[in-house]
């Protein structure tokens, strides 16, 4: 069964240092999404791309998140430098779209636990 | 702005025992999607049950069963014959049924089941 991989699964990293995180969508799979969920709350998006097109980072922090899809498959999440806020659980998933432009179900990859010290 | 809320923190349940975690949600929109999330510890978050809101039949899988009340913005989750595996957080999530950024999903902070032998 095809799933959603990301990579790493845990990072431990100091303040000020710069972090990057892979994910690797279900194949055909053209939405892809980033949440980041601090622990006890729900995932909250940061981004979501369709193909390799941003179509919402508006809860982003911009100055020093980016995200990118560069040929709308994989995709890499970064952020420089790492604050101590930032510890919190990234998950990737990714979704259908149809020709109709409504989503599909969206279907989670393990998530990268952030630790920053 | 859409929001979930989730407003049992934490709930208990013996094994073999029916249990009811409670969503409501607020929007102005007609159409859109409503789901139930299983998030098990240390593992990736599953798609337990999914709602229209254009359909008046409430959603069952399995053991699973959805209260779906429109009008008042209620969206609870009935697990049946509860199993040890059931123990996780559950996620109340909420989706536009628009395409676009309207197809991010927006969750509630989570219950955390646990089942007792």
């Amino acid at each position: 069964e095809a799933e959603v991989a990301q990579s790493p699964r845990y990072k431990i990293t100091e303040k000020s240092q710069a972090v990057a995180f892979w994910c690797d969508p279900i194949s055909g799979h053209a939405t892809l999404y980033w949440y980041r969920q601090i622990l006890g709350q729900g995932p909250e998006l940061l981004v979501q791309f369709q193909d390799e097109s941003v179509v919402d980072d508006s809860q982003l922090p911009k100055d020093r998140f980016s995200a990118e899809r560069l040929k709308g498959v994989d995709s890499t999440l970064k952020i420089q430098p790492a604050e101590l806020g930032d510890s919190a659980m990234y998950l990737c998933a990714s979704s259908r779209t149809g020709t109709s432009g409504r989503v599909g179900e969206q279907f989670f990859g393990p998530g990268t636990r952030l630790t920053v010290l | 702005a859409q929001t979930v809320t989730q407003s049992q923190p934490e709930m208990s349940v013996q094994e073999a025992e029916t249990v009811t975690l409670s969503c409501t949600y607020d929007t102005s929109e007609s159409d859109y999607y409503l789901f139930w999330y299983k998030q098990p510890p240390s593992r990736q978050m599953i798609l337990v049950i999914r709602q229209e809101a254009y359909k008046q039949q409430n959603a069952t899988e399995n053991r699973f069963s959805v209260n779906f009340q429109k009008a008042a913005k209620s969206f609870s989750l009935k697990i049946s014959d509860s199993q040890l595996g059931d123990a996780a957080m559950y996620f109340c999530a909420y989706r536009s049924a628009l395409g676009g950024s309207q197809g991010n999903l927006i969750f509630g902070k989570g219950t955390k089941l646990s089942v007792k032998p």
